[in-house]
């Protein structure tokens, strides 16, 4: 069953904006995870939060964590084009259950 | 390249056919997992193996039928498919099973089932 969902399910912006994704996920968790996937390729492991984190960053990512309310966002600052792709929370739960992936959000940036 | 690496990337077959999915991975991960890609459909897991050995099946029908001869290589054995198994397959590693690590993708299989 799906644990985590993504909002919104599609989000177009301007390149130099920023991008902002939200995951929420059903079950307590041991890490959240966040990939991106271009189009008809492969997923892309972009960062991993555990349960015990509240915020991480990496280059123009930066990923919360909030487990009271059991969400994430991922935000992508100053977007370029190259950014346009989906992205998907991943979410391992605490009973040691596989990684479950979320619909995804796509993200367009235009130029 | 990921690491890891599917071939073929693109297939048609026919709902008579056998046909395999191979990927391979030499970044020394233990844990190898299948996923289908549909359309408008999250991500679903299929099998999982933990050094060669079998931990996950998914409630997948018997006409896929997985091989995982040793950690560096899964297969996916296809036969008498159905239009609605046409999808993109995903092959992925971890160092280990838990989910304690992301997972590396290959960049799939596209299938269609004609």
């Amino acid at each position: 069953s799906q644990q985590g969902e993504e909002d919104p399910q599609a989000l177009s912006i301007q390149e130099g904006e920023n991008a902002t994704m939200n995951c929420s996920y059903k079950t307590s968790i041991n890490n959240l995870q966040w990939y991106r996937q271009n189009s008809g390729r492969g997923l892309v492991h972009l960062i991993l939060i555990r349960s015990n984190e509240r915020e991480k960053h990496s280059g123009r990512l930066r990923v919360t964590l909030d487990t009271s309310k059991k969400s994430s966002s991922l935000l992508i600052t100053a977007s370029r084009a190259a950014d346009t792709a989906s992205y998907f929370c991943a979410t391992r739960d605490n009973a040691g259950n596989m990684l479950t992936f979320g619909g995804g959000t796509r993200l367009m940036v235009k130029p | 390249e990921t690491g890891v690496t599917q071939t073929p990337r693109h297939l048609v077959m026919g709902m008579t056919n056998k046909k395999s999915l191979k990927c391979e991975q030499h970044l020394g991960h233990n844990a190898m997992y299948w996923y289908k890609q549909s359309a408008k459909k999250p991500l679903e897991l299929m099998f999982v193996y933990n050094f060669k050995e079998q931990t996950e099946n998914n409630s997948v029908p018997s006409r896929f039928s997985p091989e995982c001869p040793n950690s560096s290589h899964l297969f996916l054995h296809l036969h008498t498919l159905q239009p609605e198994d046409s999808a993109l397959y995903l092959c992925a590693s971890s160092p280990d099973n838990g989910g304690t690590y992301g997972y590396t993708f290959g960049s799939g299989t596209r299938l269609t089932v004609v």
